[in-house]
């Protein structure tokens, strides 16, 4: 258990759809990143915030957005969903200058 | 840009055989390397990790060498089991972990 949880586990939505995935960092980690992973695009970088601020912006799509709130839980918003936005969504959090921890993933299966 | 390149798997062993994972980088200046495993259906753990040239990280008998003249942080382990079975992903951070970049992972599999 890396300390990083993430909610939903699964989620499953239709094309067109918004929806909003959760991430709790570990305690005391002010760094959260938002990871996408396919099968055909691996593992991709999408955001990073520091303490509420972005930090770092990746391959992110314009219907996708995030936010770290001032209790540095974080928000992934994805809208006008396509069926190629179905992926496993990863968070992760570190400490400055420490590497990320994970944590367990959601599922994201749009039909 | 900063890259890293692993091989290309999926790589099959028996059972107490030695696995050698490649992993090979490309950076401005003077990152950080780690080895990051995903067991099925778990997101993404640290394995080991070295932040400077000659560092070796070592974890659970797997280990890698940072090789600044090869730009090659390779993983290894001398008797793999069952349980390794998983994905392998080589990664780099550099200027403080805010850019860090992954391989393309190699599926490991091992066979009793």
């Amino acid at each position: 258990d890396s300390g990083v949880t993430q909610t939903p586990k699964h989620l499953i939505t239709a094309t067109g759809q918004r929806v909003t995935l959760r991430c709790s960092p570990r305690s005391g980690d002010l760094s959260v990143y938002w990871y996408q992973q396919s099968l055909d695009q691996g593992l991709q970088f999408l955001i990073q915030y520091y303490n509420g601020e972005e930090r770092a912006k990746g391959n992110i799509l314009e219907r996708f957005s995030a936010q770290q709130f001032p209790d540095l839980h974080s928000e992934l918003n994805l809208s006008s969903l396509e069926l190629g936005d179905s992926a496993l969504y990863f968070c992760a959090s570190s400490v400055v200058g420490g590497p990320p921890f994970f944590g367990p993933g959601t599922r994201l299966t749009v039909l | 840009g900063n890259s890293v390149t692993q091989m290309e798997g999926p790589v099959t062993l028996s059972e107490e055989a030695f696995l050698t994972i490649n992993c090979t980088y490309t950076a401005t200046g003077y990152p950080s390397l780690f080895w990051y495993v995903q067991y099925p259906g778990e997101g993404l753990q640290l394995l080991l990790k070295a932040t400077k040239a000659d560092d070796k990280g070592s974890n659970k008998g797997f280990e890698a060498t940072y090789r600044k003249e090869t730009t090659s942080f390779h993983l290894e382990k001398g008797s793999v089991q069952v349980s390794d079975s998983a994905v392998y992903f080589c990664a780099l951070s550099e200027g403080g972990n805010n850019d860090m970049r992954f391989g393309a992972g190699t599926r490991l599999t091992v066979k009793p």
